[in-house]
């Protein structure tokens, strides 16, 4: 199974400031990165696929970025509602594997 | 609007089957990709298995002796069952939908809102 390495485990930030997620993948996965959001209340949805495409719906201060092993979400500009969970995903083969979780806090 | 409900008993007990039903509306579950993912106390997440839109399956091997992922198209339904379950097997429980782009990107791009299960006796 291809292991992913999600970090931090939690950020502690402040509203209005930028903040980036790691993910590092134990093997390439061309690619095949997917990012989520779960709020509070359990829901989860898509933010980004296939490593920088931002889903419908979802605000321009998210971007993803990454190539071989070592891929990356960014918010430029913390918002209210973006303290949550934050996850990755890779699909490039299977099992599809998920980081730990990013657990980004109100400082 | 594409929309998932999980159901199912809250509490199993241990050596028992763990048995959930994912409803979907809005879209036919006899087109794309349908999936479970659980994730534990703790916060890991892990993709138990999926059902296409022919009826095949794949199971995460770490499963694959205990999990079966199958469906009901005249409900638009499609089911979870993990045998013989353990306290490791408490967790919240999404199904949701692998979908894909035109440019045949794949993700999860609608989930349920998802389902606690407590293993105890």
């Amino acid at each position: 199974d291809i292991q992913m390495t999600q970090t931090p485990s939690s950020m502690p930030a402040s509203l209005g400031e930028r903040v980036t997620i790691s993910c590092r993948a134990s093997q390439g996965i061309s690619n095949y990165l997917n990012w989520y959001q779960q709020k509070p209340d359990g829901t989860i949805k898509p933010l980004i696929y296939y490593t920088s495409n931002l889903q419908s719906g979802v605000p321009s201060r998210f971007s993803g970025s990454g190539s071989g092993t070592d891929y990356s979400l960014t918010i430029s500009s913390l918002e209210p509602e973006d303290f949550a969970m934050y996850y990755c995903q890779q699909y490039d083969s299977s099992p599809w594997t998920f980081g730990g979780g990013t657990k980004l806090e109100l400082k | 609007e594409v929309q998932l409900q999980e159901s199912g008993p809250g509490l199993v007990k241990p050596s028992q089957s763990l048995s959930l039903t994912c409803s979907v509306t809005g879209y036919s579950i006899t087109s794309n990709y349908w999936g479970w993912i659980r994730k534990f106390p703790g916060n890991k997440m892990e993709w138990m298995g999926y059902i296409s839109y022919s009826g095949s399956t794949s199971y995460n091997p770490s499963l694959k002796s205990r999990i079966s992922i199958t469906r009901d198209t005249s409900k638009n339904q499609f089911f979870l069952q993990l045998n013989s379950v353990t306290t490791e097997d408490t967790a919240t429980y999404y199904c949701a939908r692998w979908g894909y782009t035109t440019d045949y990107y794949y993700y999860f791009d609608y989930w349920g809102q998802g389902v606690m299960v407590t293993v105890s006796s």
